[in-house]
């Protein structure tokens, strides 16, 4: 079955620190894979989306970069946080039982001070 | 536009009777799939029922449907018999190709609360 995992959990951060979040999936090969932003309260905003290895596409203009060396792996960076940066940030990819479904990790919650 | 609104910041019912939850959305996509999420406290984000644009009758999962209403752009999620456990916020989600990618667009939720 397929599994998808982030890290860290959660995450403290002084302003201007650079930022790495690891995304990775298993049990799938070749994912559709997606981050996405949640701010306190709200819902969930696109930020990056991936069809394959080095193909990153960008949703909205911000502080934030994506990577996928791998297949199976995408990372969210930044070189200097801001505090706008703080929220729950959730990988993605799609697939599964019903039709272009999407299934979610744990997520990582991030403080940005 | 939004391509999904939810405008309900916040709903209560009481246990064991039925909620819906409103959704409306916006696409030229005609092919294009609907989704609710749950998402409790721990922040995970659980798929609850999905509906495709050419499906034809209502989509039901268990205690939940959905009740599709296309002309008027509208998928909202009916709970039935609701459950303490239900309370937690719901989103409302849409699925459409732009790119030739599949993209998907999140509601603002609606935070249920399930009073016994």
């Amino acid at each position: 079955s397929q599994t998808i995992h982030q890290w860290p959990a959660t995450l403290v951060q002084p302003v201007g620190s650079p930022l790495s979040l690891e995304c990775t999936v298993e049990g799938t090969s070749n994912p559709n894979l997606y981050w996405y932003r949640q701010a306190a309260g709200r819902g969930l905003q696109l930020l990056f989306y991936s069809v394959g290895i080095g193909q990153i596409s960008s949703e909205v203009p911000q502080n934030l970069s994506a990577s996928r060396p791998q297949d199976r792996q995408f990372i969210l960076s930044s070189k200097k946080l801001l505090l706008s940066d703080s929220g729950f940030y959730l990988c993605a990819w799609m697939g599964g039982r019903v039709d272009h479904e999407q299934f979610f990790g744990p997520g990582t919650r991030l403080t940005v001070l | 536009a939004q391509k999904i609104t939810q405008t309900q910041p916040g709903m209560f019912v009481q246990e064991k009777e039925a909620v819906t939850l409103d959704c409306t959305y916006d696409t030229s996509d005609p092919s294009y799939g609907l989704f609710w999420y749950k998402q409790p406290s721990s922040g995970e984000m659980i798929f609850l029922i999905y509906q495709g644009s050419y499906d034809q009758q209502n989509a039901t999962e268990g205690r939940y449907s959905l009740n599709f209403q296309k002309a008027r752009k509208s998928a909202n999620l009916v709970i039935s018999a609701s459950q303490l456990g239900d309370s937690a916020m719901y989103f409302c989600a849409m699925r459409e190709k732009s790119d030739n990618f599949n993209k998907f667009y999140f509601g603002s939720g609606t935070k249920l609360n399930v009073k016994p």
